[in-house]
């Protein structure tokens, strides 16, 4: 049980072109999910949480205007890099969290995202 | 101070030596504890929670607690080169980094190298 997936694994776009980047629960409901970013060298750093079927909230600092998140059910969040430059170039983790597992979180395996 | 500190490392010990990872918190009120292990490249993998003060072990892996102290370790008996790593400590706490609301917060890491 806890399998989380996403899509895709790699991905190499031109700046200013946008990016989608799909996170599943395969085998549970999650009811939060979570998007993490990593920068080479350096720990995770929360982007944003949410709900299913609630607006997500972002941590200080990230726009949400340019990462947008859509928690269409509770096996798909989505994340879309809007307008992305050479510094978004970073490993985008997902995870999910179910009630059933109390504060347990179970991680994707990462989206490498390289903006050229 | 830091939400959360553990000594970057990096820790080297040899194979079979059991290997220690400190980690400390400043949420006096965090209830749940996890050790996450991130291998290079690749997405945390939940090893282990613990949520009571006192000792918990998973085959090799025992997660020691004190909250009167803010403490919580992991230590690896029978170290092997598979287990080289960094390993994560992440209480699920207060993040003032989004004013109220209560998270896994991510300690920076320790980089664990266990030597053949």
């Amino acid at each position: 049980g806890a399998v989380v997936s996403q899509h895709p694994s790699r991905v190499i776009c031109k700046s200013g072109t946008s990016v989608k980047i799909e996170c599943r629960s395969l085998d549970f409901q999650a009811t939060t999910m979570f998007w993490y970013r990593q920068f080479p060298k350096q720990s995770l750093m929360l982007m944003a949480t949410s709900n299913e079927g609630s607006k997500a909230t972002y941590e200080q600092g990230v726009e949400k205007d340019k990462f947008l998140i859509n928690h269409a059910s509770l096996t798909l969040s989505t994340l879309t890099v809007t307008s992305a430059h050479p510094e978004d170039s970073s490993f985008y983790i997902c995870s999910a969290r179910a009630h059933k597992w109390g504060d347990e979180q179970y991680f994707g395996p990462g989206t490498r995202l390289t903006v050229t | 101070q830091k939400e959360v500190e553990q000594n970057s490392g990096p820790l080297s010990v040899p194979e079979g030596a059991i290997a220690s990872l400190n980690c400390t918190y400043s949420d006096r009120v965090s209830q749940s504890f996890f050790w996450y292990r991130q291998y290079s490249g690749k997405s945390p993998e939940l090893i282990m929670s613990i949520y009571s003060n006192g000792d918990k072990e998973d085959g090799r892996f025992t997660a020691q607690l004190n909250k009167a102290s803010q403490y919580v370790s992991l230590l690896i008996r029978d170290s092997q080169p598979s287990d080289s790593a960094t390993y994560l400590c992440a209480p699920f706490t207060l993040s003032y980094s989004s004013g109220s609301a209560r998270q896994l917060t991510f300690g920076s890491g320790t980089q664990l190298t266990v030597l053949p």
